[in-house]
């Protein structure tokens, strides 16, 4: 089965900086890259996601890049805020639309002020 | 428009005990998950339904069992716990049921303690 491996497990950053998280996955049919924020005491809430026959995707601070090559990808967080301190899930999946998510274990992101 | 609720969000259990975890979607979405957070274990799939009346297994459903009551319903129920479930279990659904993967969208959780 799929296996999705992320770094770092934390990430500190000051305030403004920017942040990034990377993922690589195993299963080269995998096709759907989500990312998700989970707060303190929340479920996990997307935040962008990309499919495989694209590269890139911006969302105003956020982008995720995918290089299916390597079997891997990335989020960058621009210009960071303190309401961006939270742990950060990549995840994906290589099945059709009702299968489930394979996620990697998670990176807090801390950023300071 | 509450999206997906949980019941109960927090529960003690002892060793042998079974309860069913509740999970509920108003978004007419055509499949519903269970997963379970541990610290430091990301998100693994329990058990899945694609549509009203099929179930299928996840990466970890050894201890549980399910039932998709109706397609807003999709309840997680442990016969015998033990602590190795002691988790955090998540309920998700999204509005496809083939094709091409679409947002899950995820419940505030349900806080689970075996001793």
């Amino acid at each position: 089965g799929e296996n999705v491996e992320q770094h770092p497990s934390t990430l500190s950053v000051q305030e403004g900086d920017s942040a990034v998280i990377k993922c690589t996955y195993s299963d080269s049919a995998s096709n759907y890259f989500p990312w998700y924020k989970q707060e303190l005491g929340k479920g996990p809430q997307l935040i962008i996601d990309i499919r495989s026959n694209v590269g890139e995707k911006k969302d105003q601070r956020i982008a995720v890049t995918l290089n299916k090559t390597a079997k891997h990808f990335s989020l960058h967080i621009t210009e960071t805020q303190p309401e961006d301190s939270a742990v950060y899930f990549c995840a994906a999946s290589a099945g059709g639309g009702a299968d489930g998510l394979t996620f990697g274990k998670g990176t807090h992101l801390i950023i300071q002020p | 428009n509450a999206g997906v609720t949980q019941t109960p969000k927090f529960q003690v259990l002892k060793t042998g005990q079974s309860m069913t975890l509740q999970c509920a979607q108003d978004m007419n979405h055509n499949s519903m998950y269970w997963y379970r957070q541990d610290p430091g274990m990301g998100l693994r799939l329990i058990y899945y339904s694609a549509s009203e009346g099929t179930t299928d297994k996840g990466e970890v459903p050894n201890g549980y069992n399910v039932s998709r009551l109706n397609k807003r319903e999709f309840s997680l129920r442990l016969e015998s716990a033990a602590p190795s479930q002691t988790s955090v279990y998540f309920c998700a659904s999204t509005r496809a049921s083939g094709g091409f993967q679409e947002t899950q969208y995820f419940g505030p959780g349900t806080r689970l303690l075996v001793l």
